[in-house]
């Protein structure tokens, strides 16, 4: 089945280090975005990339960094500046000229 | 800035009340309409969207929705909930002509549909 997954479901983290969050996708799509949940927050969009080696700041972009090398994965880092990093870290994609969201399961962090 | 906005935080219904969920929008340009929905345990997923023509869509499960561009609104109505609706629906809103999949989020509602 296409689809997207995210890696790992959970994850705690102590202060101070940085933590990287996987995200694949195998429905061929050329965008793909990293968003944060939190509650009564809605959605807000960290990191966005529209194509490989390519990759613009969201909306929340400030402690966070990601890469774009294949297609299929767009990993985000959740470094040590961040200062809240706790919540629920959405990844999705979308073909080119859809702006339709595939979404995964989610990563929920937790910083100890 | 461009936001968007729910009305309601948390609805609770009983089976086979009608369902009406707010949603309104701070932009006066082209837009995309959508209403996404997370059930328990499970991914977000679309439920309906607008982009053009007529602008009552339907979605999946018998939601549907209502542009009403004077208003700078979209919101969800479902005739009769079940209580399989239970779970949080979003607001979403693309902005501009371009398809670039940035979208901006609203708030988030919980339905809860007691049985």
């Amino acid at each position: 089945d296409g689809g997207i997954t995210q890696s790992p479901k959970y994850l705690f983290r102590k202060e101070g280090q940085n933590v990287t969050l996987s995200c694949e996708q195998n429905l061929n799509h050329d965008a793909m975005y990293w968003y944060r949940q939190d509650p009564g927050q809605g959605l807000r969009l960290i990191y966005y990339s529209q194509i490989v080696n390519d990759f613009q700041k969201g909306d929340i972009a400030e402690g966070y960094s990601v890469s774009r090398e294949k297609k299929e994965s767009f990993p985000l880092t959740v470094t040590s500046a961040q200062k809240n990093p706790t919540a629920f870290y959405l990844c999705a994609s979308s073909s080119t000229g859809a702006n339709v969201l595939t979404f995964g399961a989610g990563s929920r962090l937790t910083v100890l | 800035a461009q936001s968007v906005s729910q009305h309601n935080h948390h609805v609770i219904l009983s089976e086979a009340a009608s369902l009406e969920l707010g949603c309104n929008y701070s932009y006066g340009g082209t837009v995309n309409l959508f209403w996404y929905v997370q059930y328990p345990g499970q991914h977000l997923q679309l439920l309906l969207k607008y982009f053009s023509g007529d602008p009552l869509v339907k979605g999946i499960k018998g939601f549907e929705a209502e542009f009403i561009k004077s208003k700078f609104s979209f919101n969800l109505r479902k005739p009769s909930v079940q209580w399989s609706d239970t779970a949080e629906y979003f607001c979403a809103v693309g902005i501009g002509s371009g398809n670039t999949g940035k979208l901006i989020f609203g708030q988030g509602t919980t339905l809860q549909v007691k049985p």
